[in-house]
């Protein structure tokens, strides 16, 4: 059983608000990742951590930053929030070629 | 740059019935091959992988997916349906050397009684 956790789940904010939303893993996997899926689309890796102190962009462009202090926590961070920011964040732990395990998303809404 | 391309958006298909999910990726190294499963309101599950070894692979709920490399393709069947299968189904590759997971957009598999 996957142990990641994401919050909040569901989230609608006014524009121009700082938001983050939280990731947290308790498997000691030392790759997180935070995808952005929209309806109908494939998931588009914006952020990528290969351990502590480690971040790198992903392969989509995003305004979005991220942080990695401890190894369990990959929070993800909007300074000012747009309508364009709308989209299910997804975050993901991995190690070796297990796979990805999923948090449940957290459903933003811009208005 | 890898890429996935899953043909279908949307099957919809009746209960008992068989049903093939297509997955075509585009790489030109060594892939591991992975479907995930994602229920309404739910993140991604893996649902089956393929790393080495046997071409056909199979999940504990009864789908299975296969390997074929000269059609660089990794479709996804199962024999006979149940409703509680309805989910969007997403097809994902891995290159060796890539850092994470390539995705494709997703198939809505509708299962109807």
């Amino acid at each position: 059983e996957a142990d990641i956790y994401q919050t909040p789940r569901y989230l609608v904010i006014g524009t121009g608000k700082k938001i983050t939303l939280e990731c947290s893993q308790t498997m000691g996997h030392d790759k997180m990742y935070w995808y952005q899926q929209d309806p109908g689309m494939e998931l588009h890796l914006i952020h990528y951590s290969y351990g502590v102190n480690s971040t790198e962009k992903g392969d989509l462009s995003s305004e979005s930053t991220v942080s990695r202090i401890r190894t369990e926590h990959f929070p993800l961070t909007l300074e000012s929030a747009r309508p364009s920011h709308t989209s299910q964040y997804l975050c993901a732990s991995s190690e070796g070629l297990l796979g990805l395990f999923f948090g449940e998303g957290s459903r933003l809404t811009v208005l | 740059a890898q890429s996935v391309t899953q043909l279908d958006s949307q099957v919809p298909v009746f209960e008992e019935a068989p049903v093939e999910l297509r997955c075509n990726y585009s790489s030109s190294v060594s892939v591991y091959l992975f479907w995930y499963v994602q229920y309404p309101n739910q993140g991604l599950q893996l649902l089956l992988k393929y790393l080495s070894g046997s071409t056909l692979v199979e999940s504990i709920n009864g789908f299975e997916a296969e390997f074929n490399k000269s059609q660089t393709s990794f479709h996804l069947r199962k024999p006979s349906v149940h409703i509680s299968d309805t989910a969007e189904y997403f097809c994902a590759v891995k290159g060796t050397g890539r850092r994470a997971l390539t995705f494709g957009s997703g198939t809505r598999l509708q299962v109807q009684p």
